[in-house]
């Protein structure tokens, strides 16, 4: 079965509003990861979450884990219209294999 | 620049071709992965290779034949591939569970 599946899939705001982006999960993880694809681009890192972390901040982004609902969101504040990209998350079962298990994504379109 | 390299960026083959796709990362990292991310799926992992050595092998056609010489360098030899397998082929390494860091793909058309 399918793990870390996102929601909404797509989204579209005006720039300087926010945007949340929520990621739900079936099995236990060691960490949850979120990535960002620009067009015709490789996935590039943004933020990592561990299983025994609640709440995670980088810049602009904040990353909630609520590993009792097995979810958890990605925000993104005062948006810019370089953040119009496709955002996945990624779930780590840990086993030190390096095995990553992505979802959809939700693809994100922020207007000028 | 992530210090992941795809080449091709795109290839055009036809089903009966033999092509190969080439990863090289220049970050001193131990694994390195395969991964097949096609329209409206999720991104699929295909191989995982550690300090040259594969680990992980997801149920991939015998079509698809991963080559991991040394730890920087990573192939996909694709052989009498299927239209289905037209996809953007994704290269990503990392040290040990660290993030993985992604090249910008190959995207593969077959005719």
């Amino acid at each position: 079965s399918q793990q870390g599946e996102e929601d909404p899939q797509a989204l579209s705001i005006q720039e300087g509003e926010n945007a949340t982006m929520n990621c739900s999960y079936k099995t236990s993880i060691n960490n949850l990861q979120w990535y960002r694809q620009n067009s015709g681009r490789g996935l590039v890192h943004l933020i990592l979450i561990r299983s025994n972390e609640r709440e995670k901040h980088s810049g602009r982004l904040r990353v909630t884990l609520d590993t009792s609902k097995k979810s958890s969101s990605l925000l993104i504040t005062a948006s810019r219209a370089a953040d119009t990209a496709s955002y996945f998350c990624a779930t780590d079962f840990g086993g030190n294999t390096g095995k990553l298990i992505f979802g959809q994504g939700t693809t994100l379109q922020v207007k000028p | 620049e992530t210090g992941v390299t795809q080449t091709p960026r795109h290839l055009v083959m036809g089903m009966t071709n033999k092509k190969s796709l080439k990863c090289e990362q220049h970050l001193g990292h131990n694994a390195m992965y395969w991964y097949k991310q096609s329209a409206k799926k999720p991104l699929e992992l295909m191989f995982v290779y550690n300090f040259k050595e594969q680990t992980e092998n997801n149920s991939v056609p015998s079509r698809f034949s991963p080559e991991c010489p040394n730890s920087s360098h990573l192939f996909l030899h694709l052989h009498t591939l299927q239209p289905e397998d037209s996809a953007l082929y994704l290269c990503a390494s990392s040290q040990d569970n660290q993030p993985q860091h992604f090249g910008d793909g190959t995207r593969l058309s077959i005719l």
